[in-house]
């Protein structure tokens, strides 16, 4: 059981808007800053979003990322088949005194 | 280029020891902390540990505390995990990641990750 909760599956089509949610508590998401990481199959994760809504270099505007109070949500408008991947989200956990992860979400693009 | 490599993965038998490396190259190691993050067969990402840069301060998760050990020789460019009291469900894909994007002295890992070395444990 995570940390952080995140619902097994997602699904949409190419060229639709999909959100994935992210659940926690005030020790987590609601005092600290929220992460998402993309993992391709066979490959190591890559950050994907960091403080809540920030992109790193590289990552393309159509992936965006919000927080309210002990949730937080990852957007991605304008699916490609390439999203085709397991997304996680991921917090630093004050009274765990370390980072916790979601249990990670299956995007399919169908 | 920035560079993560672990070794030191391999098949043990419940109880054993072994110990991970994490080889870093193309930053100056010295200035980063380092996490471990492992991965089980078909399952999600679970953080293990994180060391800051100068070894001073390190957390673990509580599935591993009091059997991990994550360290670092600055010199070296290399971070270890010593893992102690080996158990099934410590199988999995440990993965080095350099932590990013700091906020306030929290740092989550970040744009540089390992390609894992892979730990099995079984009787």
């Amino acid at each position: 059981q995570s940390v952080l909760t995140q619902p097994p599956s997602a699904s949409g089509t190419p060229g639709q808007r999909v959100t994935i949610s992210c659940s926690g508590s005030s020790s987590n998401i609601e005092s600290n800053t929220l992460n998402w990481y993309q993992q391709l199959p066979g490959a190591a994760p890559k950050l994907l979003i960091y403080t809540n809504n920030q992109r790193p270099s590289g990552v393309p505007d159509r992936f965006s990322g919000s927080k309210s109070g002990t949730s937080a949500s990852l957007a991605i408008s304008g699916l490609q088949s390439e999203d085709e991947a397991d997304y996680y989200c991921a917090a630093w956990d004050d009274s765990l005194n370390g980072w916790v992860f979601g249990g990670g979400t299956k995007l399919t693009v169908l | 280029q920035v560079q993560l490599v672990e070794s030191g993965g391999g098949v043990v038998q419940p109880g054993t020891s072994l110990r991970l490396s994490c080889v870093a190259s193309g930053f100056s190691f010295s200035h980063y902390g380092m996490h471990w993050v492992r991965q089980a067969p078909g399952k999600g990402l679970e953080w293990v540990a994180i060391i800051w840069s100068d070894g001073s301060n390190k957390y673990y998760a509580d599935s591993v505390k009091g059997r991990f050990t994550i360290s670092r020789d600055n010199s070296k460019y290399t971070s270890y995990l010593q893992m102690n009291s080996l158990r099934a469900d410590d199988t999995a894909v440990y993965y080095c990641a350099r932590p990013d994007y700091c906020s306030a002295t929290k740092c989550p890992p970040g744009d540089y990750w390992g390609q894992g070395t892979l730990v099995s444990v079984y009787s």
